[in-house]
């Protein structure tokens, strides 16, 4: 199977400017879920997206959004860009959570390799 | 998943050496263990995961260990190699996705 994607790979904008990033998950894995990565700050949890739905919220402020198509592909946007911004920004793959009977439970998580953004 | 805290931030040791790093979470429903591991400039990988039905699970150099009635697990790696050098880090899952520790920069001397 093709791993996760992401693209674009590299980024630079300035303050102020928006920008969308994309990942596309593994074949038949309908969950997606983004992270931001700064140095010395771990991975910062933005929101998980299964089949179209946000199912999942961390704590970020509104200028981070997302969605989901029906393939599973998933769109992060951020507004205003600010220089604090600047970071890897991961997406993440799984199937899901949700066993035969209906039970949750936590499945494997696959990365992407990130999309680097600096703002300016 | 609630928090999870991970220790040491930094630990540096001598090839051929052990390393161990640790894990604590709070929330009792937790019962998905996965580590992952970062090397410079390249996405987190899954090296070993346990789930809370056994206490102990290995892959060749590489085990962790669970104890769920203190709420903590452990990374173990043996024989370290210089390639062993990344930052790695732990999860605990009770819900539909994990909660990551704020990672340990592992530094194997050669």
């Amino acid at each position: 199977k093709a791993g996760v994607t992401q693209t674009p790979r590299y980024l630079i904008k300035t303050r102020g400017q928006q920008v969308t990033l994309s990942c596309s998950p593994i074949s038949g894995h309908r969950s997606v879920s983004w992270y931001q990565q700064t140095p010395g700050q771990g991975l910062q949890f933005l929101f998980e997206y299964f089949s179209e739905t946000q199912r999942n919220k961390g704590n970020f402020p509104g200028r981070f959004s997302g969605r989901q198509f029906s393939n599973s592909r998933s769109e992060m946007n951020v507004s205003t860009l600010e220089l604090g911004d600047s970071a890897l920004y991961l997406c993440a793959s799984s199937r899901g959570g949700i066993g035969t009977s209906g039970r949750v439970f936590t499945d494997t998580q696959y990365f992407g390799p990130g999309t680097r953004l600096t703002v300016l | 998943g609630e928090n999870v805290e991970q220790h040491p931030s930094t630990l540096s040791v001598q090839e051929g050496d052990s390393a161990v790093i640790k894990c604590t979470y709070s929330d009792s429903a937790s019962n998905y263990f996965p580590w992952y591991k970062q090397e410079l400039g390249k996405r987190p990988q899954l090296i070993i995961d346990i789930r809370s039905n056994v206490g102990e699970k290995k892959d060749q150099r590489i085990a962790v260990t669970l104890n769920k009635t203190a709420k903590h697990f452990s990374l173990h790696i043996t024989e370290t190699q210089p390639e062993d050098s990344a930052v790695y880090f732990c999860a605990e899952g009770g819900s539909y996705i994990p909660t990551f520790g704020r990672g340990t920069s592992l530094i194997v001397h050669p």
